[in-house]
């Protein structure tokens, strides 16, 4: 099946720094979700993204998928204390919604 | 909607018990996964069903695990005997294929404790 790696595996900001995500695949994808976990909580679909090249904004978060479809970034710009939790991101495979989830980016924010 | 409802929401148990994890997925999906959630291993698919049909197993651990989907309203993770190595979180998850689909709706897991 397929397989998603993420960088960085932990991440400490100060609060206001920005933040970035990276999700990496060998193979090339039909399409990349986005999830968020917040301590102790459950994830949390955040977006879904499926062109080549495609830009979407939710407030202070850019999501991109990369032009071969290979990988993908979440980008936080002016990082808050609520922003604090894993993001994941998970690809959905197959004719049927069998999604296989990434290593998840834990995200620290220092206030 | 009341969301994917889980329960126990905790569970905590002694070896060799027979442990029975259960969910509730929103109405009108017709996929249900679970998942298990640990440090070591992150978030691993254990199995998924459609229509209440298992589709793939092939993540369950062991013939320990069993799971079932006697109707659209619920389905049951059990796992007997139970081991310590087994403790983790289990989620089970929902969603709706459609033109926009593919969003999972986690339920708020059940925290498993094999002493």
């Amino acid at each position: 099946g397929q397989q998603v790696m993420q960088i960085p595996q932990y991440q400490h900001v100060q609060e206001g720094e920005d933040f970035t995500t990276y999700c990496n695949s060998s193979t090339t994808l039909s399409n990349i979700q986005w999830y968020k976990q917040r301590p102790g909580g459950h994830p949390v679909f955040l977006i879904q993204l499926v062109k080549s090249g495609e830009v979407k904004k939710q407030k202070r978060l850019t999501f991109q998928f990369g032009e071969a479809k290979k990988n993908s970034s979440l980008h936080i710009t002016a990082t808050q204390t609520t922003d604090v939790g894993t993001y994941f991101c998970a690809t959905r495979s197959g004719g049927y919604q069998k999604v296989t989830f990434g290593t998840g980016t834990k995200l620290q924010v220092i206030p | 909607d009341a969301g994917v409802i889980q329960s126990p929401r905790h569970e905590v148990t002694e070896m060799g018990q027979e442990v029975t994890l259960r969910c509730k997925p929103i109405s009108g999906h017709d996929y249900l996964f679970w998942y298990r959630q640990t440090m070591m291993r992150g978030l691993e698919l254990l199995i998924y069903f459609n229509n209440n049909v298992p589709i793939d197993d092939s993540g369950m651990p062991e013939d320990r695990f069993s799971a079932k989907m006697p109707n659209a309203s619920f389905s049951t993770l059990k796992i007997q005997p139970s081991e310590p190595r087994d403790s983790a979180v289990y989620f089970c998850a929902s969603s709706h294929l459609g033109p926009e689909g593919g969003e999972q709706f986690f339920g708020p897991g059940t925290r498993l404790t094999v002493l």
